[in-house]
């Protein structure tokens, strides 16, 4: 089976810290997002890697940024927590091969910026 | 980019009922198309997978189906139960091995 784990369930900071979101997973796969999920929103893609030390934007990139620095762990960097970056935050991995498309999610965790 | 559309109001209906979730988009028709099973407070789980080629998958009590002249997938769960509720997510393959999702339509099947 699969595991993708993420740091923390929940999290609550204040604005202008630093943030950061762990996640690892156990699978060697290449591929791995952060996405973040808000009602009415649903899920959006901030980051992804295919390749350690690679990284490329996703849709809402702006306030965030990432570090593959080995292949089974990809964190995300608030780099000035605000309020509007409270969300539920939640990272995925998929193989990098074809054929085998589906992504494994993380718990999550739900961030509350004061 | 890609627009998915997933009915906002949850769905509510009587156990051993058969539910049925849409998922229409706007854009290209995806090489594959996915369905997410999301319980509160949790990641979404992967449930199945349809592509361009398929007009129908199964699985169990679920069926997938894919109609890319109508760009839409109706996802059905039969003989439903009440451990089926929760918020079913469409998923659809962007390119360069991302996914763009549905808000999704959640489900609360009643004993």
């Amino acid at each position: 089976d699969v595991k993708v784990t993420q740091s923390s369930r929940y999290l609550v900071k204040r604005t202008g810290e630093k943030v950061f979101l762990e996640c690892v997973q156990d699978m060697d796969h290449e591929n791995m997002f952060w996405y973040r999920q808000d009602p009415g929103l649903g899920l959006r893609l901030i980051y992804f890697s295919y390749d350690v030390k690679m990284k490329e934007k996703g849709d809402i990139p702006e306030g965030y940024s990432v570090s593959r620095e080995k292949k089974e762990r990809f964190s995300l960097i608030l780099e000035s927590a605000s309020t509007n970056q409270t969300s539920m935050y939640l990272c995925a991995s998929r193989t990098g091969g074809g054929g085998q498309e589906t992504q494994y999610f993380g718990p999550g965790t739900r961030l509350l910026v004061l | 980019s890609q627009k998915i559309e997933q009915n906002s109001e949850a769905l509510n209906i009587q156990e051993g009922k058969t539910a049925t979730l849409t998922c229409n988009y706007t854009n290209y028709s995806p090489a594959y198309l996915q369905w997410y099973r999301q319980d509160p407070g949790r990641g979404p789980v992967f449930l199945l997978l349809i592509r361009e080629n398929e007009k129908e998958k199964r699985k169990e009590r679920l069926k997938v189906t894919f109609d890319t002249t109508l760009k839409q997938s109706l996802f059905h769960i039969t003989a439903s139960q009440p451990a089926d509720s929760a918020t079913y997510l469409c998923a659809l393959d962007e390119g360069f091995q991302k996914l763009v999702f549905g808000t999704g339509t959640r489900l609360l099947v009643s004993p």
